[in-house]
């Protein structure tokens, strides 16, 4: 059973517009959520995370939001670039801080 | 800078033969992490260790197995490698607690079997 779910397989953006890309969860008892950027043929990189006692992270152009009550969080990328195209996942670490859970990644293409 | 390194970028197989993937992180992390990486599918678990000689299987162990005799070294064995293992292969590791909860990952390893 998928414990983080991203349902948007995929997103088009403008340059210079904002990017808002959302992630679900279902379980409570994770202490971190990430996102992370991955480009064809290489390893995912870690971008931003947060954890679950703040409703709000801030690294540059990028911002995560975690909306608890919703089990809902959200990645903001302001602006866009086109460098930021790739595929974005997010996942979660449980309490035990030896499992994380991934969603199934959301394609993001930003145009020129 | 934390440093996960795998072993082969691109590698090619044979239908039966035996793989070895190998996996050196530099940061003395206690957690290391097999995953595959297919289009639509995301990441999914094959294998974690949270200690030498420890290996708890993940959500799809079949068909693979893994050895962790030093801290800093995860290898993933394909015993013999069918055409449906064709993907890409990520290892990772973690603290258990502190920091920012980060898995670091290696550039991964993509595994064509013929």
């Amino acid at each position: 059973d998928q414990q983080v779910k991203q349902n948007s397989p995929s997103l088009s953006v403008q340059e210079g517009r904002i990017s808002i890309l959302n992630c679900d969860y279902t379980n409570s008892m994770f202490d971190y959520f990430l996102w992370y950027k991955k480009y064809p043929a290489e390893g995912p990189t870690f971008l931003i995370s947060i954890s679950s006692i703040k409703d709000k992270n801030e690294d540059g152009r990028f911002t995560v939001f975690l909306n608890k009550s919703a089990k809902h969080l959200s990645l903001h990328i302001v602006p866009s670039q086109p460098g930021d195209s790739a595929v974005y996942f997010c996942a979660a670490r449980s309490v035990t801080g030896n499992q994380f859970y991934f969603g199934t990644g959301t394609s993001l293409t930003v145009i020129p | 800078d934390v440093k996960v390194t795998q072993s082969s970028r691109y590698l090619v197989k044979r239908t039966g033969e035996k793989v070895f993937l190998e996996c050196v992180q530099d940061m003395d992390h206690e957690n290391m992490f097999w995953y595959r990486q297919d289009p639509g599918l995301g990441l999914r678990l094959i294998y974690f260790s949270y200690d030498v000689k420890m290996k708890e299987k993940g959500d799809i162990p079949e068909g693979y197995s893994v050895s962790r005799e030093k801290k800093e070294r995860f290898s993933l064995i394909l015993e013999s490698a069918s055409t449906n293992q064709t993907s890409m292969y990520l290892c990772a590791s973690s603290w258990t607690s502190g920091g920012t909860g980060e898995l670091f990952f290696g550039e991964g390893s993509r595994l064509t079997v013929l």
